[in-house]
């Protein structure tokens, strides 16, 4: 089965200062990775997804993420941090083996300090 | 928000009573998705649904069930609702293709507090 792990609870960072977001998967098949953030009260927002190709995939907002097949890593990237940028932000996998089931991480918690 | 809306986005109700809520898109999706989302657990996939009349249990099922007699309306069901699923519900829809490779879109949510 697939799984999904984001070690970290809580990220803080200067604004201006480059921020990464972790993410680590299990799956049995291909991933497809996604990353989604979640402002206050707000349903979940698309940001980026890595389906094949190039590891270094570019998203919204300014965001990117490098996929690691070796360390089964996805971690979600930014150059410069914005205040605006806090949120909850939540990395999700698609095994190709297992059709429509989307797992998504426990979600990690930014806060960019003014 | 992408089209997609659910009703009512705040609900308070006690144990042992029925619960319906709804999610309504209009972008003609084949795909529709509910899940559940708790604190430490991300969001888990309760039902979703591939077409009208055509729906599918996801990982944590147990006490739902859902209907979608529309294209455009994906209902989520609590028979007799417990304290265990007070949550925050989001509904979901995807293209057409139902590929593992489609994104998923996401409604505002539906705030369901049991007592």
């Amino acid at each position: 089965a697939q799984s999904v792990a984001q070690p970290e609870d809580q990220v803080n960072v200067a604004e201006g200062n480059p921020l990464t977001v972790k993410c680590t998967y299990s799956v049995s098949g291909n991933p497809y990775l996604f990353w989604y953030v979640q402002y206050p009260n707000r349903g979940l927002q698309f940001l980026l997804k890595y389906i094949t190709g190039d590891n270094l995939v570019k998203g919204s907002y300014g965001f990117e993420a490098e996929f690691n097949k070796s360390q089964t890593s996805f971690h979600l990237k930014k150059p410069s941090a914005l205040v605006s940028d806090s949120a909850l932000y939540f990395c999700a996998v698609r095994d190709g083996n297992y059709g429509q089931n989307f797992v998504f991480g426990p979600g990690t918690r930014l806060s960019v300090l003014p | 928000d992408a089209g997609i809306t659910q009703s009512p986005r705040h609900k308070v109700t006690e144990t042992g009573t029925p619960v319906t809520l709804r999610c309504h898109q209009t972008e003609n999706h084949r795909y529709m998705y509910w899940y559940r989302q708790d604190p430490g657990h991300g969001l888990r996939l309760i039902h979703y649904s591939y077409g009208v009349k055509d729906t599918d249990k996801g990982e944590v099922s147990d006490g739902y069930s859902v209907s979608r007699s529309k294209t455009e309306d994906f209902l989520l069901t609590l028979e007799s609702a417990t304290s265990s699923q007070t949550s925050v519900y989001f509904c979901a829809i995807s293209s057409s293709t139902g590929s593992v490779t489609d994104t998923q879109y996401f409604g505002p949510g539906t705030r369901l507090t049991v007592l």
